[in-house]
C-alpha cells in the first residue's frame, strides 16, 4: 500500500484563488520532503525542498512568495499555490524519506492542478 | 488495475553493457519515463519516451514497444557511478505517474 498520501489527487480552480496540496507520509516520520513540478511530457522539476520545523529549500527559479511550503509536523508537509494563475497548470508531486540511513524515497501519487 | 514491473536487482561489470526491463499496464498511456536515483537522494530524469522505438542518450538508450506495453533502459560502458536504482514510471490518461519500484543495478570492478 501507498506510504505516502498527496491530497488531492486533482483540482480546478479559477485565475486568482489559492490552492493547498498536503502530502502525507503514513507509517514512518519524514524530516525531510521533495515537492516536484511536472509539466505535460517534460521531466520532473524539483521544486523545493521541504524541512521541517525550518524553512523550505527552494529551487532557482521558483518563487518562494508563490509556492509556500509548511512543513509543521514529521509526518505532514503542505505546498499553497498561492494567486494562481493558467500557466501554473501542471503536475504536482512529493515524495518523503523515512529519518534513517539509506531509507527510500517515497513518492505520493500526485495532484493535477488545472487553473482556469 | 495499474501495474508496472521491473526486476528487483540486477548486477553487472564495470566497461559491460547492462538492459533494465520494465513492463506496464496503465489506464491510458501518456508516456514513459526513466529515472536514476542514488541511495539517500531524489530521483533525476534519464529519458522520455512516448513513440515507438530507441532513443540514445550518449551512454544511456531508453527504447519504448507500445504495443508491447514495455521499454528497456540500456547502459552502456558502465561505470562505477552508475551503480543506483533506476525507476521506470508510466504516465496515465490523467498524467499521473505510475511508478515502478525500481531497479537496483549493482556495478562490479
Amino acid at each position: 500500500g501507498a506510504v505516502v498520501s498527496q491530497h488531492p489527487s486533482w483540482v480546478i480552480c479559477k485565475s486568482g484563488t489559492s490552492v493547498k496540496i498536503e502530502c502525507r507520509s503514513l507509517d514512518f516520520q519524514a524530516t525531510t520532503m521533495f515537492w516536484y513540478r511536472q509539466f505535460p511530457k517534460q521531466s520532473l522539476m524539483l521544486m523545493a525542498t521541504s524541512n521541517e520545523g525550518s524553512k523550505a529549500t527552494y529551487e532557482q527559479g521558483v518563487e518562494k512568495d508563490k509556492f509556500l511550503i509548511n512543513h509543521a509536523s514529521l509526518t505532514l508537509s503542505t505546498l499553497t499555490v498561492t494567486s494562481a494563475h493558467p500557466e501554473d497548470s501542471s503536475f504536482y508531486i512529493c515524495s518523503a524519506r523515512a529519518d534513517r540511513e539509506n531509507s527510500p524515497l517515497h513518492f505520493g501519487n500526485g495532484t493535477r492542478l488545472t487553473v482556469t | 488495475g495499474q501495474n508496472i514491473d521491473q526486476p528487483t536487482e540486477m548486477t553487472a561489470t564495470e566497461g559491460a553493457i547492462v538492459q533494465i526491463n520494465c513492463t506496464y499496464q496503465t489506464s491510458g498511456f501518456n508516456g514513459l519515463f526513466w529515472y536514476q536515483q542514488h541511495a539517500g537522494e531524489a530521483p533525476t530524469f534519464l529519458s522520455y519516451n512516448v513513440l515507438d522505438g530507441l532513443e540514445e542518450k550518449g551512454r544511456f538508450s531508453s527504447f519504448l514497444s507500445r504495443s508491447k506495453g514495455y521499454s528497456y533502459l540500456l547502459l552502456k560502458e558502465l561505470q562505477m557511478k552508475d551503480s543506483a536504482s533506476y525507476l521506470c514510471a508510466s504516465l496515465d490518461s490523467n498524467y499521473q505517474l505510475i511508478w515502478g519500484a525500481g531497479t537496483k543495478l549493482i556495478i562490479k570492478p
